[in-house]
């Protein structure tokens, strides 16, 4: 099977940079993506690692080693309106689009 | 605007009876959706890929006979929840995409289910 672990929650202030981690364990899976859900919506995408390296886009970032089974979303000049939960997924094979979501974490930005 | 749309996007239904989610994709086709429960504070669980035109594939775990999916159309998926009971009180949300690139796959606005 394929699990994906995050660290439960993270709290950070207004402005600062973040690291969301994500480990994973699993075989057959094609890329790591970053989602954003705030309360009751439904989740944002933000960002996709299909190979190692770092991905921009805008104050986010991600970033995938493969080799170690690891990978990290990074947010820049937090803002208040970040506070939500990010999850990373991962890919599975057989089409369509078929994701495995990680645990979750669950951001504070406080001023 | 929304590319997937889901509906209702609340409801409230007895213990027992039955409650139907819709799934639709508003400008694309779609042959696979996805359906996803989410529990307060947890993390999205695949329940199921809807196929067009044949039957669901369900994960393991996921009663099938519970958790009725039709994909009768290309732009349309249904969940439909039978017998429902207080446990199955959730979050659902579907997905689709209109190709295999990770960044087109849409997420519904999600569908709260409360069984009293």
């Amino acid at each position: 099977g394929q699990s994906l672990e995050q660290p439960s929650e993270v709290t950070a202030v207004e402005g600062a940079i973040v690291q969301i981690n994500c480990t994973y364990q699993t075989s057959g899976f094609y890329g790591l993506s970053w989602y954003q859900q705030h309360d009751g919506g439904a989740p944002t995408f933000l960002s996709y690692n299909a190979l190692d390296g770092l991905e921009e886009t805008g104050r986010f970032s991600s970033f995938l080693s493969r080799s170690d089974s690891y990978g990290y979303l990074l947010l820049q000049e937090l803002q208040m309106k970040d506070s939500a939960s990010y999850f990373c997924a991962g890919k599975v094979g057989g089409g369509g689009n078929k994701l495995t979501f990680g645990t979750g974490t669950q951001l504070k930005v406080e001023l | 605007g929304a590319v997937v749309s889901q509906h209702p996007s609340r409801v409230i239904c007895k213990s027992g009876t039955s409650v139907k989610i819709e799934c639709r994709s508003l400008d694309f086709q779609a042959t696979t959706m996805f359906w996803y429960r989410q529990f307060p504070k947890q993390s999205l669980m695949l329940m199921a890929t809807s196929n067009e035109g044949s039957k669901a594939t369900y994960e393991q775990g996921v009663e099938k006979d519970k958790f009725l999916i039709n994909h009768a159309s290309l732009t349309l998926s249904t969940l439909t929840v039978t017998s429902a009971h207080p446990e199955d009180s959730s979050f659902y949300i579907c997905s689709a995409s209109p190709g295999q690139v990770v960044n087109t796959i849409y997420f519904g606005e999600g569908s709260w289910l409360t069984v009293v």
